[in-house]
């Protein structure tokens, strides 16, 4: 199986600030790999599929970027909305793994 | 828009089986442009991928949970269902049903998900 990491875990963060997320998987996954946003109580949301193409109406201070086994999500200009916690997803081969997830808090 | 609906018992008691159902609204279930899938949230951690079937009855479980889960989809209904035997207060979690994407053969990202149900094991 495939083992999926994410660091750092947790971040404190700015409004404005840039952000970035790393995703590692433990096997070549070419672009099979998704980044979604989850808000407390709510079901998380697709921002980003096939590494880096973002998903229908998810803005554009989101991006992502990577191939292979190295991954990363960047939030540029920060916005109130934008802290939550955010999970990587292999869909290269299943089990389609989620990564443990880091924490985007106020700073 | 579609939309997804979980449904299914809030409480089932240690050592039986949870029986949970999704109901698809406005699209078709009956598509190969698209997976449907399990996925769980334990109380304050990470997302937990529990498999998918497809239309056509395919499937792939979690090889953590494979002993004790089977996945169905009634295309007359538009729903799938999600059956998970011998629980225990380790399986009390928040229960999400997700779309998943194909194209071209290819899986994408789970972009239609359910509100999620909450389902707690007790004796």
């Amino acid at each position: 199986d495939f083992q999926v990491t994410q660091s750092p875990s947790s971040l404190s963060a700015s409004v404005g600030d840039r952000v970035t997320i790393s995703c590692r998987t433990s096997q070549n996954i070419i672009t099979f790999l998704n980044w979604y946003q989850e808000k407390p109580g709510k079901a998380p949301k697709l921002l980003i599929y096939a590494a880096s193409t973002l998903q229908t109406g998810v803005p554009p201070r989101f991006s992502g970027s990577g191939s292979g086994t190295d991954f990363t999500l960047t939030i540029s200009n920060l916005q109130p909305e934008d802290f939550a916690t955010y999970y990587c997803q292999q869909t290269h081969s299943p089990p389609w793994m989620f990564g443990p997830g880091t924490k985007v808090e106020v700073k | 828009q579609v939309q997804l609906q979980e449904s299914g018992p809030g409480l089932v008691k240690t050592s039986l089986t949870l029986s949970l159902t999704c109901t698809v609204s406005g699209g078709s279930i009956s598509t190969d442009s698209y997976y449907w899938n399990w996925i769980r949230q334990h109380p304050g951690k990470g997302l937990e991928w529990i498999g998918f079937i497809n239309y056509f009855g395919n499937n792939y479980y979690n090889p953590s949970l494979r002993s004790r889960v089977l996945m169905s989809v009634d295309t007359s209904k538009n729903q799938f269902s999600l059956r998970l035997t011998s629980m225990t207060a380790a399986d009390t979690a928040v229960y999400y049903c997700a779309r998943l994407v194909m194209f071209r053969g290819a899986p994408r990202g789970m972009d239609v998900w359910g509100r999620g149900t909450t389902v707690s094991v007790s004796s």
